[in-house]
């Protein structure tokens, strides 16, 4: 029972567009969803967090948005560098179970 | 900075053999974690810990289990190692209050041969 789920296992977009991507979830009783980035060979750094009770979190050029009616959230790069070239993962967590439930992950190419 | 720390970037290990996976953080949290990364996967939890001594399953606990005896040490142990556990595996810590964030150490890659 899969209740993260990211549907694109890669995403490929030129230096300087808006990389946009997606994570839908089936719990709405989930509290947070965030963000991890992920380089080979290192473990996931936390990158973007939003609160189910807000709509829009931004930072620098990241930001996420939800949409808790069609339990769907996103993750906006602009503009995007070559840097941000990695997997990404989507992640819920609710009070209740005390623990992040992770999607798939969508790896991210960047071309220059 | 919060660091995590895993005891081997890279193991290679017999089927049937015992293995140990260590893994240390440095920020005094008082939760911590076990997942391993498999493509198209994700990552899934094995185990977690809220305290020393404590410990709760995750969403894949079998044939794994854990110890924390010291709150900054957290050991995944695979009792009799299998083809089938060959995976990244990832330990994370967090505060009490923000067990939301997650910190990650680099991952051990492990081969059951």
């Amino acid at each position: 029972d899969q209740q993260v789920k990211q549907n694109s296992p890669s995403l490929s977009v030129q230096e300087g567009r808006i990389s946009i991507l997606n994570c839908d979830y089936t719990n709405s009783m989930f509290d947070y969803f965030l963000w991890y980035k992920k380089y080979p060979a290192e473990g996931p750094t936390f990158l973007i967090s939003i609160s189910s009770i807000k709509d829009k979190n931004e930072d620098g050029r990241f930001t996420v948005f939800l949409n808790k009616s069609a339990k769907h959230l996103s993750l906006h790069i602009v503009p995007s560098q070559p840097g941000d070239s990695a997997v990404y993962f989507c992640a819920a967590f609710f009070q209740g179970a005390q623990k992040l439930v992770f999607g798939q992950g969508t790896r991210l190419t960047i071309n220059p | 900075d919060v660091k995590v720390t895993q005891s081997s970037r890279y193991l290679v290990k017999r089927t049937g053999e015992k293995v140990f996976l260590e893994c240390v953080q440095d920020m005094d949290h008082e939760n911590m974690f076990w997942y391993r990364q498999d493509p198209g996967l994700g990552l899934r939890l094995i185990y977690f810990s809220y305290d020393v001594k404590m410990k709760e399953k995750g969403d894949i606990p079998e044939g794994y289990s854990v110890s924390r005896e010291k709150k900054e040490r957290f050991s995944l142990i695979l009792e009799s190692a299998s083809t089938n556990q060959t995976s990244m595996y990832l330990c994370a810590s967090s505060t009490g209050t923000g067990v939301y964030e997650q910190y990650f150490g680099p991952g051990t890659r492990l081969t059951v041969t």
